[in-house]
C-alpha cells in the first residue's frame, strides 16, 4: 500500500519570502502526485499534478513542484507568498485504477505580514 | 456550472439517529468518493464507487453506508453504529480513475 507523509504540520513564512512543502511518498508501482489547498470550511481545489513526463510541475496561483522519483519526493515551492497563500495544503498519491488516493496530514502555511 | 455540490452545509444529529449527507455532480464522472477529514489528519477514505451500482469500502467504512443508483448522486448514510461521528465530510469525483478529484464544499456534522 502507497502512503504520504508531510514532513512539516505548520510552516509560518513571511509575506514575499520563498516557501517549500515537503512531501514524501512510499509506493512500489508508479505513482501520479498531487497537490491540493483547503481554505477555511471549504472542499479542497487541485493546485498542481503530475502525471507523467517534465519533472517539474508547474500550478495555479505561482506554485510549482518537482517530482523526484529517487528520493520518492514531490515537494511544493513558491519563489514569493503572499497573505492569500495561507491556507492547508495537502499532498495526494494515487496508484490504481480506482483512483483512490492517499492523502498527506496537510501542511498549514500561515504567511505573515 | 460544473460542480460537485453537497448539502447541507451544516448538519447537527442526536445520538442514535442515522443521517444522510447528499452529493451530486454534473461532471458526468464515473468514479465519486467519500472522505472523512478530522483535525491533523488529513482525509480517510470512507467509500468509493466507480460506476453506477457498484461501491466499495475505503479505509474507514464502518457505521457508513452509501448507494449509487444513478451516475451523478453518492450520498452517504451515517448510521447509529458510527461511534463518533462529529467531523468534516468531503464528497470527491473524478475520470477517468487516476486524474485529479474535484471536491465538494463539505458537509460538517456535529452531533449533540
Amino acid at each position: 500500500a502507497q502512503s504520504v507523509t508531510q514532513l512539516d504540520s505548520q510552516v509560518p513564512v513571511f509575506e514575499e519570502a520563498p516557501v517549500e512543502l515537503r512531501c514524501n511518498y512510499s509506493s512500489s508501482v508508479s505513482v501520479y502526485l498531487f497537490w491540493y489547498v483547503q481554505y477555511p470550511n471549504q472542499g479542497l481545489q487541485l493546485l498542481l499534478k503530475y502525471l507523467s513526463g517534465s519533472t517539474l510541475v508547474k500550478g495555479i496561483n505561482g506554485f510549482e513542484a518537482e517530482f523526484n522519483k529517487s528520493q520518492t519526493s514531490f515537494h511544493l515551492r513558491k519563489p514569493s507568498v503572499h497573505i492569500s497563500d495561507t491556507a492547508e495544503y495537502f499532498c495526494a498519491v494515487t496508484v490504481d485504477n480506482a483512483g483512490k488516493s492517499t492523502f498527506g496530514d496537510g501542511t498549514t502555511l500561515t504567511v505573515k505580514p | 456550472d460544473g460542480g460537485i455540490t453537497q448539502s447541507p452545509k451544516y448538519l447537527f444529529r442526536k445520538e442514535g439517529q442515522n443521517v444522510t449527507l447528499s452529493c451530486e455532480q454534473n461532471l458526468n464522472h464515473d468514479a465519486m468518493y467519500w472522505y472523512r477529514q478530522d483535525p491533523g489528519q488529513g482525509l480517510r477514505l470512507i467509500y468509493y464507487s466507480q460506476i453506477v451500482n457498484d461501491f466499495q469500502k475505503g479505509d474507514i467504512a464502518e457505521g457508513y453506508s452509501v448507494s449509487r443508483e444513478k451516475k451523478e448522486s453518492f450520498p452517504l448514510t451515517v448510521t447509529s453504529a458510527q461511534k463518533n461521528p462529529t467531523a468534516f465530510y468531503l464528497c470527491a469525483s473524478s475520470s477517468p480513475p487516476g486524474a485529479e478529484a474535484f471536491f465538494g464544499q463539505g458537509t460538517r456534522l456535529t452531533v449533540v
